[in-house]
């Protein structure tokens, strides 16, 4: 089974700090997404990457960061956390390919930010 | 205009009747398309991938695509109320998913 893990459930920040979010796969995918979801808004794409050291900007970039040091890692970096970044945070990875591959993303961290 | 559109619900239906999801998408090269399933305070899962026009189905589900209307379908056959859930459409023709909002389905019993 494909298992994707993030370091956080639940996480409350103060506004100004720097945040850290891990999500660690398993499987040896290639690719690796993270996801902002909000009410009426839906999935958001804010990064992603398709191979390590590499990045690409999603829908939303502005105000986040990634680091892909090793292929089964990706952080996400809030450099100075605001209020409006209050949301739930899920990563997915999948193997390279066609566009025809599943994602599998991760239980998700629900972030709060004060 | 929203690249995946969804109803965003609640669709309520009984147990046992046939449920029907619909997803309109912008992007005529779009050549995938998948439909997940979020359950509340859960991350989606993957209940359906399709890629080609017609139907396609796997157990109570049926996915169904016409992409010269832009249009996906997911019917769900006998309810259950354990599948009220979030479902979302994501359409894809590189290795990126665009995500509709997703439509809330209830099944009362």
């Amino acid at each position: 089974d494909v298992k994707v893990t993030q370091s956080s459930r639940y996480l409350v920040k103060r506004t100004g700090e720097k945040v850290f979010l891990e999500c660690v796969q398993d499987m040896d995918h290639e690719n690796m997404f993270w996801y902002r979801q909000d009410p009426g808004l839906g999935l958001r794409l804010i990064y992603f990457s398709y191979d390590v050291k590499m990045k690409e900007k999603g829908d939303i970039p502005e105000g986040y960061s990634v680091s892909r040091e090793k292929k089964e890692r990706f952080s996400l970096i809030l450099e100075s956390a605001s209020t409006n970044q209050t949301s739930m945070y899920l990563c997915a990875s999948s193997v390279a390919g066609t566009g025809r591959e599943t994602q599998y993303f991760g239980p998700g961290t629900r972030l709060l930010v004060l | 205009q929203k690249e995946v559109e969804q109803n965003s619900g609640p669709l309520s239906v009984p147990e046992g009747a046939i449920a029907s999801l619909n997803c309109t998408y912008s992007d005529r090269g779009s050549q995938s398309f998948f439909w997940y399933r979020q359950y509340s305070g859960k991350s989606p899962e993957l209940i359906m991938s399709i890629y080609s026009n017609g139907d396609k189905e796997d157990g109570r589900f049926t996915a169904q695509l016409n992409k010269a209307s832009q249009y996906v379908s997911l019917l769900i056959r006998d309810s259950q109320p354990s599948d009220s859930a979030t479902y979302l459409c994501a359409v894809s023709n590189t290795d990126k998913l665009i995500f509709g909002t997703g439509t809330r389905l209830q099944v009362f019993p």
